[in-house]
C-alpha cells in the first residue's frame, strides 16, 4: 500500500505570495492532519480534516487554511507569506482520526522557503 | 495543556553500544505517548506507542520504551545501535480524548564507527 504523498517536495516563494501544498493520504484513510516543523518552534499542529470538514485546529493565524476533498486528499494554503513561514510542512493521515489511538502516518513533507 | 521535554539535544553513540533517549511529559491524566524517528529529508516514522497496559512497549527496529508514571517519563532504548539509527528522534504526547500530537524538541543521534 502506498504511503502518504506530498507535492511538491520543495518550493521557493517570496514574501507576500501565497502557496498551496497538496497531500494524498494512504488509501482508505479519511483523516488528514498538517504539521509545521521549524528549527525554532519544532513540530506544531496546524489542523486536521475529516470528511471534508476541519475538526481540529492549532494556534496559527488565519493566513493558514486548508481543505479536504471527497477523495480525502487535502490541500493547505498559506496566504501573504512571511519569512517565518519557511518550514517543513508535514502531512499525516489516519483511518478516522479524532482520537490519538488512531496512528498517524506521516508523509515526507514539503520544504517551503520564503525569500 | 500537555507538554513534552527531551533534555538531550544531541547524543553521540558508538555502533554496537546501547542507546537511551529521555522523554518527560507534563499532563494531568495518563496521556498517550509516542516515539517517532525522522531520517534526513524524510517524514516521521512511528517507532512505538503507549496507550495503557504493560509499561514496557516494544517497537520496530529493535526499540523499546518504558512508561514510568511516577517519573512522568517515557524513555526510549535500544540495546545495540546500528549506523542506520542515526536520525532525529521525537517524543510526542496526546490526550486520550484528542488527536493533536504535542512533540518534544527532538534528540539528534549520531552513530560513530
Amino acid at each position: 500500500k502506498a504511503g502518504v504523498t506530498q507535492t511538491p517536495r520543495y518550493l521557493i516563494k517570496t514574501r507576500g505570495q501565497q502557496v498551496t501544498l497538496s497531500c494524498s493520504p494512504i488509501s482508505g484513510h479519511r483523516s488528514v492532519s498538517w504539521y509545521q516543523q521549524t528549527p525554532g518552534q519544532g513540530l506544531q499542529f496546524l489542523f486536521e480534516y475529516f470528511s471534508e470538514t476541519q475538526r481540529n485546529k492549532g494556534n496559527f493565524p488565519g493566513r493558514f487554511s486548508g481543505r479536504q476533498f471527497s477523495n480525502s486528499r487535502s490541500e493547505m494554503n498559506v496566504s501573504t507569506l512571511e519569512l517565518g513561514d519557511s518550514a517543513l510542512y508535514l502531512c499525516a493521515s489516519s483511518l478516522v482520526g479524532g482520537t490519538s489511538t488512531d496512528t498517524q502516518y506521516f508523509g515526507p513533507g514539503t520544504r517551503l522557503t520564503v525569500l | 495543556a500537555q507538554s513534552v521535554t527531551q533534555p538531550d539535544i544531541h547524543i553521540t553513540v558508538s555502533e554496537g553500544a546501547s542507546l537511551e533517549l529521555r522523554c518527560n511529559y507534563s499532563y494531568g491524566a495518563t496521556p498517550y505517548l509516542f516515539w517517532y524517528v525522522q531520517s534526513p529529508g524524510q517524514g516521521l516514522q512511528l517507532l512505538l506507542k503507549y496507550f495503557s497496559g504493560d509499561t514496557l512497549v516494544q517497537g520496530i527496529k529493535g526499540f523499546e520504551a518504558e512508561f514510568k508514571r511516577s517519573q512522568s517519563s517515557f524513555n526510549l532504548r535500544k540495546p545495540s545501535v546500528h549506523w542506520s539509527d542515526a536520525a532525529e528522534y521525537f517524543c510526542a504526547v496526546a490526550p486520550s480524548n484528542d488527536y493533536k500530537l504535542s512533540f518534544g524538541a527532538g534528540t539528534t543521534v549520531t552513530v560513530r564507527a
